[in-house]
């Protein structure tokens, strides 16, 4: 069974660019959840997907904002980068009990 | 608000030595918590405690949750360079609201 698979891994953009990232679950799984990783704050929540419905949504401003497709991909996008926004982002696929996380995508706004 | 605290934010030992990593959290409709180990790459898998006082064991590693107190350890015995990670604690709510502590800073040197 195929693991989680987060794209791009890496990616580089400037302030005020918007970016997408991608997250394809394991299969089966019909919830996606993403977060944000930094040195300073740890992991911390940005939403979770579940159905195409967003289910729970972390506190992060309106420039963060995400998608589920009806084979469970999904996407977050985030608009006006700024700096503070470099980070690791990483998408994890959940059943009950259970959290997989993808290898992330690290994102750098210079 | 739900909050999941993590001590000791940074940990230095000497292969052969045993660690504490403490968790304590503050999660309304607590349902579980889990534990993750990180390295360079997407966290892994490596408890889930629903009970009180009932010990997971794996190897070298160990965990424990007191749910009167809010708390679970992390034991690892004989430590080895191979256990230099990061240790995250995540609580899960029954609202599948999914919070993280922000993880303590392992590192074993020989």
């Amino acid at each position: 069974k195929a693991g989680v698979t987060q794209t791009p891994r890496y990616l580089i953009k400037t302030r005020g660019q918007q970016v997408t990232l991608s997250c394809s679950p394991i299969s089966g799984h019909r919830s996606v959840s993403w977060y944000q990783q930094t040195p300073g704050q740890g992991l911390q929540f940005l939403f979770e997907y579940f159905s195409e419905t967003q289910r729970n949504k972390g506190n992060f401003p309106g420039r963060f904002s995400g998608r589920q497709f009806s084979n469970s991909r999904s996407e977050m996008n985030v608009s006006t980068l700024e700096l503070g926004d470099s980070a690791l982002y990483l998408c994890a696929s959940r059943e009950p009990g259970e959290l997989f996380f993808g290898e992330g995508s690290r994102l750098t706004v210079l | 608000e739900d909050k999941v605290v993590q001590s000791p934010l940074s940990l230095v030992v000497h292969e052969g030595d045993t660690v504490t990593l403490n968790c304590s959290y503050e999660v309304t409709n607590f349902r579980s918590l889990l534990w993750y180990k990180q390295e360079k790459k997407a966290p892994t898998f490596l408890f889930m405690l629903t009970s009180s006082g009932i010990e997971k064991k794996s190897g070298r590693l160990s965990s424990i949750l007191d749910k009167k107190e809010l708390f679970s350890i992390l034991n690892i015995t004989a430590t080895q360079t191979g256990d230099s990670a990061v240790y995250l604690c995540a609580v899960e709510a029954y609202t599948d609201k999914l919070i993280f502590g922000t993880g303590t800073r392992l590192q074993v040197f020989p």
